[in-house]
């Protein structure tokens, strides 16, 4: 069954350092997700991405972060000088053009 | 505010102890209710759509119902298999597709 992939599925960096989390969407969809899990809390949403550009991001989704489909399979998602508080478990997801979701396993991100 | 609340919050069953979890959510127009399930470390894995007041839709031991105000998700006869948290989430008619709103979370575990 096609899935979404995501690497790292750890990442630990500095605070203040700049990462990049990748995203393999399933090769048919067109819509491309990224949300976010906050240890214990709910999944929220961050950004959405068609035909190459945001169409709808959260208040959470501040100048700090970008997105980025650079080549015909990967999705990205850049945070530029990371804070304590954007340790989280990051999500991608995608669709086609039907209205259900399949999510990668997650890369958890720890900023110290 | 759109809002979804999950409860309870955690559900211990024994094998075969039929029960209910319980999503109820207040949105601006609901575009489509959603049941996921996420293991531990993993992404939500999708398991039902619901659109409208009255539908129901079946999945092995799982059913899940829709109201104007909340849905539930029906395990009948769980097995230990069936452990995991539950999300519910909704998409509402400010956002657009994909921009789910997610609960907490119902963490159910069944013992043998």
């Amino acid at each position: 069954e096609p899935e979404v992939t995501q690497t790292p599925s750890h990442q630990v960096t500095q605070m203040g350092q700049e990462v990049i989390l990748r995203c393999v969407p399933i090769s048919n969809h067109l819509y491309f997700y990224w949300y976010r899990q906050i240890l214990g809390q709910k999944v929220e949403f961050l950004v959405s991405f068609y035909n190459n550009e945001i169409s709808e991001k959260s208040e959470i989704f501040d100048d700090q972060f970008s997105v980025e489909r650079p080549d015909g399979s990967n999705f990205t998602l850049k945070i530029r000088s990371t804070k304590l508080e954007d340790s989280a478990m990051y999500f991608c997801a995608s669709r086609p053009g039907a209205n259900v979701l399949t999510f990668g396993a997650g890369s958890r991100l720890t900023v110290l | 505010e759109d809002q979804v609340t999950q409860s309870p919050e955690a559900l211990r069953l024994q094998e075969g102890e039929s029960s209910s979890l319980n999503c109820s959510y207040t949105v601006s127009g609901l575009r489509g209710l959603f049941w996921y399930r996420q293991d531990p470390g993993k992404g939500p894995e999708f398991l039902f759509t619901l659109y409208s007041a009255g539908e129901e839709k079946e999945k092995e031991r799982l059913k899940a119902t829709l109201t104007k105000k909340e849905s539930f998700l029906h395990i009948t006869a769980p097995k230990p298999e069936d452990s995991a948290t539950y999300l519910c989430a909704v998409q509402a008619n400010g956002g657009s597709q994909g921009n789910l709103i997610f609960g907490k979370g119902t963490k159910l575990s069944v013992k043998p």
